[in-house]
Order: structure tokens, then sequence, then C-alpha cells
């Protein structure tokens, strides 16, 4: 089955820098990697997905690349804030036949940003 | 989203109990989901429904089961609680999509300790 990586599983960051956690996985047939975040006592939800046929995504401060080749996707956090602060999944979706998806999660990476 | 509903929210039971855990949702989904969080190890998915009726074990589906007898609701449940299965619990629900990603949206959580 699909094993996926997740680096660092914490991370400390001024308020301003860039925050960058790594993710790897193991199955070629996966194709679909969405990231989630998951405040203190909340539910994940999810902030970016990127495709396998596209390598780089990009919404305001937050951006995902994907190497497909290398097995190796990034969640990139720019001028971070506060607000940033929080758990932070990876996942690794394959497609299932019938239409629905099947997720496999990192372990998380917990995200502080300093004032 | 509040569409996505969990009973209970906090649940504490003693070994040996039968629980059930209710999921409910408003989304129209066909695709239902249960995974358990525990710290360091992210979500791993317990089992997953494509439609009423239909059931698939996930990667930790040993001591659990569930119910899918609506389109609407789908049920956890652990026949015979053991302090290990102390866990935060959350359903999740994605559209039916052919061949294309659909995100999965997660309830609340329910918060479950085995005495």
């Amino acid at each position: 089955g699909e094993n996926v990586e997740q680096h660092p599983s914490t991370l400390s960051v001024q308020e301003g820098d860039s925050a960058v956690i790594k993710c790897t996985y193991s199955d070629s047939a996966s194709n679909y990697f969405p990231w989630y975040k998951q405040e203190l006592g909340k539910r994940p939800q999810l902030i970016i997905d990127i495709r396998s046929n596209v390598g780089e995504k990009k919404d305001q401060r937050i951006a995902v690349t994907l190497n497909k080749t290398a097995k190796h996707f990034s969640l990139h956090i720019t001028e971070t804030q506060p607000e940033d602060s929080a758990v932070y999944f990876c996942a690794a979706c394959r497609v299932l036949t019938g239409g629905g998806n099947k997720l496999t999660f990192g372990t998380g990476t917990q995200l502080k940003v300093e004032l | 989203d509040a569409d996505v509903t969990q009973t209970p929210r906090n649940r504490i039971t003693k070994t040996g109990k039968r629980i059930m855990l209710e999921c409910s949702q408003t989304k129209g989904h066909d695709r239902m989901y249960w995974y358990r969080q525990d710290p360091g190890l992210g979500l791993r998915l317990i089992y997953y429904s494509f439609d009423v009726k239909d059931i698939n074990k996930g990667e930790i589906s040993d001591g659990y089961s569930v119910s899918r007898q609506a389109q609407a609701k789908f049920s956890l449940s652990l026949e015979s609680a053991i302090p290990n299965q102390t866990a935060l619990y959350f359903c999740a629900t994605s559209a039916k999509g052919q061949g294309a990603f659909q995100p999965q949206h997660f309830g609340d959580g329910t918060r479950l300790s085995i005495l």
C-alpha cells in the first residue's frame, strides 16, 4: 500500500519568514496530493491540492510543488503570520474505480509562527 | 463545514463496552469515510463507503465495524472497546467524481477515551 513520509514533525519560524514542509510517497499510482491544515481542536481543512500532471500550484501565500519522478511534494508558505500556526498534513491520493478516492496521510507537521 | 455532523463529540467509556459513533451529512455526498487520529501518526483510514450498503476496509479495520444504511449516515461501531482504541475519530465525505479528485470534507471529530 501507499506510504507517505512527512518532514519535519515540528517547525518554528519567525513571523514574516517562509516555511517549507516536505513529503515523499511510495505508490506511483497516486495522482492527487492535497494538503490539510488542522488548527488546535478543529477539523482538518483542505488548503491546497495538486494533480500529478502539474508541477506547481500557487494560491496567495501558499504554494505546492510536485516532483513526480522523485515522488516528492512540498508545501511552501511565504510571509508567515501567527494564524498560520497549526498542524499541516500532506496526503497522497489514488482515485479508485467507482470514482471515490483513498487518501494516505503523512504524520503531520506542527508549525509555530513566533512573533 | 457544519454539514458533516458527528455525535457524540466526546465519550468516555470502559473496556469491553460496545460503542457507536454516528456521522450524518447534508452535503448530498455519496462517499463517506472514517478515520482515527493519534498523536504522531496522522489520520488513518478505518472504513469507507461509496454508496448505501457498500462497505470497504481501510488500513486499520480490525476491531471496528460500520453501517451505511442511508446516503446521509455512516456509523462506526466498536464491538468491544479496548484502551488502545482511545483516539480522535473523524468522519469525512466526498462527492462522486468520475476519475477526478473530489476533496474530502471532515466533521468536527469525536474524542473517545476508553478506560
